[in-house]
């Protein structure tokens, strides 16, 4: 998982708390994506981002805002947090071209309480 | 909202049992279909990337196939071993002019017991 970074690793929030996870890259990847996992659901994407500037809608979005102001970073906002966000926060940059291996992060575990 | 399945979602096989998973993705529009095996609380840990229809990847005792045409892969896991206990996660990449997204399956929890 050389390369992708998210931060905080863990965190409890309170229910309206706000917070932003970071997903940094340091591979000059142009496509980032934020997931988020439960159990028996696999990956679910929140967002993603195609580019420096450009951030587009995945499956379950509501709750979540994102941002990609730099090319290596992608940020996912939790504005009013509820305990319907606890989960395990998975970011992921892949290249351009999609034949090589996609690259994790090591994941980001949040609860609302 | 693209549709990628697998199948089974879970699946107890005795050690040394040989064992294959689907997975299935919309045939348009294809790109690449990547293969991983994730443990809980860890990342996922890539085992394959495939784009080219009749592609067969062999890693150890894993295998894939994939059918761009039909729209499926297969991942096989010969004589299966206790730690081959995972979630086999499928993600299929479709480049589009509305956007690029990599959709992941819900992914096959396999249980491999002595």
């Amino acid at each position: 998982n050389a390369g992708v970074t998210q931060t905080p690793k863990f965190r409890v929030l309170k229910t309206g708390q706000s917070m932003t996870l970071l997903c940094a890259q340091d591979m000059n990847h142009e496509y980032m994506y934020w997931y988020r996992q439960d159990p028996g659901m696999g990956l679910r994407l929140i967002h993603y981002s195609v580019g420096e500037g450009t951030t587009a809608k995945g499956e379950v979005p509501d709750g979540y805002n994102v941002s990609r102001l730099k090319k290596q970073n992608f940020l996912l906002g939790l504005e009013s947090a509820a305990p319907s966000q606890t989960s395990v926060y998975f970011c992921a940059s892949i290249p351009a071209d999609s034949g090589n291996t996609i690259y994790f992060g090591e994941g980001s575990w949040l609860t609302v309480v | 909202i693209l549709n990628v399945e697998q199948s089974p979602q879970s699946l107890h096989v005795q050690e040394g049992d040989s064992t294959n998973f689907t997975c299935s993705f919309p045939s348009s529009n294809f790109y690449a279909l990547h293969w991983y095996r994730w443990e809980t609380a860890k990342s996922p840990e890539a085992l394959f990337v495939m784009t080219l229809n009749g592609d067969e990847k062999k890693k150890g005792r894993i295998s894939a196939t994939l059918n761009t045409k039909e729209g499926y892969s297969y991942l096989y896991i010969k004589g299966s071993q206790p730690e081959d206990s995972a979630t086999y996660l499928c993600a299929f990449f479709r480049l589009t002019g509305g956007g690029n997204k990599l959709t992941f399956g819900t992914g096959t929890q396999l249980k491999v017991e002595l």
